[in-house]
């Protein structure tokens, strides 16, 4: 089984550029996560997607993050513009459904912003 | 809120010795499950173990087990035989019974020496 799929692994942009992750979850998986983790805590929950619709995206900064998962497979995660304090590994996790206890996690996208 | 604590940023381990990773947490909910995660280097997070709250038993998995004391709010886990595979960061998190969203710890980062 394969596993989740993030890329790129990694992206140095300055700020106030415009940056775009892309996650591919395991097959099936009708829930999607992605996480923020900034170097020293713990990932962050940003938006929570279950097939195409929005869960939770209550600690999602929508004045410059927005995500999408229009075919409820793949997803996007955008940042524009990007801001410092946007520097951290941005994690991406699947579920079969939502009262699955384990979510299975991406290698992650490590982004600098300079 | 939710809240998750991890007080030890750092532990080392001889190779075959025990270590024991600690985890408090907050919560007024009387049904929930917790977690520890473990992130090697590669940022790939996988599920070491988890613990429904209901359940009296720690659990076991393996070489990973876990002390879960309800009412002090504690949840630590213990590596025993430890091996050079096990350094990485180890992450503990909490989920709520009528939730799918996570709440992680910062983190302890393991350091196996041979």
């Amino acid at each position: 089984e394969a596993g989740v799929a993030q890329s790129p692994r990694y992206k140095i942009i300055e700020k106030r550029q415009s940056v775009a992750f892309w996650c591919n979850p395991i097959s099936g998986h009708a829930t999607l996560y992605w996480y923020q983790q900034i170097l020293g805590q713990g990932p962050k929950l940003l938006i929570q997607f279950q097939n195409n619709g929005v869960v939770d995206d209550s600690q999602l900064p929508k004045d410059r993050f927005s995500a999408e998962r229009l075919k409820g497979v793949d997803s996007t995660l955008k940042i524009q513009p990007a801001k410092l304090e946007d520097s951290a590994v941005y994690l991406c996790a699947s579920t079969l459904h939502p009262t699955q206890e384990m979510q299975y996690f991406g290698p992650g996208t490590r982004l600098t912003v300079t | 809120a939710q809240t998750v604590t991890q007080s030890q940023p750092e532990m080392s381990v001889q190779e075959a010795e025990t270590v024991t990773l600690s985890c408090t947490y907050d919560t007024s909910e009387s049904d929930y499950y917790l977690f520890w995660y473990k992130q090697p280097p590669s940022r790939q997070m996988i599920l070491v173990i988890r613990q429904e709250a209901y359940k009296q038993q720690n659990a076991t998995e393996n070489r990973f087990s876990v002390n879960f004391q309800k009412a002090a709010k504690s949840f630590s886990l213990k590596i025993s035989d430890s091996q050079l595979g096990d350094a990485a960061m180890y992450f503990c998190a909490y989920r709520g019974s009528n939730t799918d969203k996570l709440i992680f710890g910062t983190g302890t980062r393991l350091q196996v020496f041979p």
